[in-house]
């Protein structure tokens, strides 16, 4: 069956430090994989895109990777900080579709 | 830009009560979409819309309408409410298909008792 898949734990970290969240995936072809912000209470904020033949992205404190082999993404925010709390949100983009398959999301807590 | 917004923010339905969820986008974005979020899970695509006048189910489309009459507006009907269809409702808009970010709206929480 098709899976994504993300750590339901929260992911708790002190301040500063790299946080590393991931998402698993089965029996999807994806041709991209958006990483998204929840606040409580609120709608998906876009952060980073990576593209299938992409391996890796980054964009300010954001890094992600994106192992087609493997069906993984990880999603890392360096130095991070109390504000970085949040839910985060992985989504696969099929190929050649319109949809957008969106994990549970990990919830992360950046104590300060 | 307003970007997506979403009316109203909060509702109670009882069982059986009908009502429509406003959406509307000011990006001019092609796409629309409409999503539910169950504590725990995955967004789930109810509908979608690819241009005025164009929609298609998504994964979960049991108990909803959807009509797409203007690039901007995107509302979904709820015919009939049940207690399962108690949830966050996520309405989202992108520009083009899954090769762009979708902007959010800041949903709608809806109660059927």
């Amino acid at each position: 069956s098709q899976k994504i898949e993300q750590n339901s734990e929260a992911l708790n970290i002190q301040e500063g430090k790299t946080a590393t969240l991931t998402c698993n995936y089965t029996n999807y072809s994806p041709a991209y994989l958006q990483w998204y912000r929840q606040d409580p209470g609120r709608g998906p904020v876009f952060l980073l895109l990576i593209r299938e033949n992409e391996k890796e992205k980054r964009k300010e404190r954001l890094k992600v990777t994106f192992d087609t082999t493997l069906k993984q993404s990880l999603f890392h925010i360096t130095a991070s900080q109390p504000a970085d709390s949040a839910t985060y949100l992985c989504a696969l983009a099929l190929t050649g579709g319109f949809k957008t398959i969106f994990g549970a999301g990990t919830r992360l807590f950046v104590k300060a | 830009n307003a970007g997506v917004t979403q009316t109203p923010k909060f509702r109670i339905l009882k069982i059986g009560q009908s009502m429509t969820l406003q959406c509307a986008q000011d990006m001019n974005h092609n796409y629309m979409y409409w999503y539910r979020q169950d504590p725990g899970m995955g967004l789930k695509l109810i509908y979608y819309s690819v241009g005025a006048g164009i929609t298609d189910k998504g994964e979960v489309p049991n108990g909803y309408n959807v009509s797409r009459s203007t690039t901007e507006d995107f509302p979904l009907r709820l015919e009939l409410a049940a207690p399962s269809q108690t949830s966050v409702y996520f309405c989202a808009s992108s520009w083009d298909s899954v090769s762009y970010e979708q902007y959010f709206g800041p949903g709608t929480r809806l109660t059927v008792t």
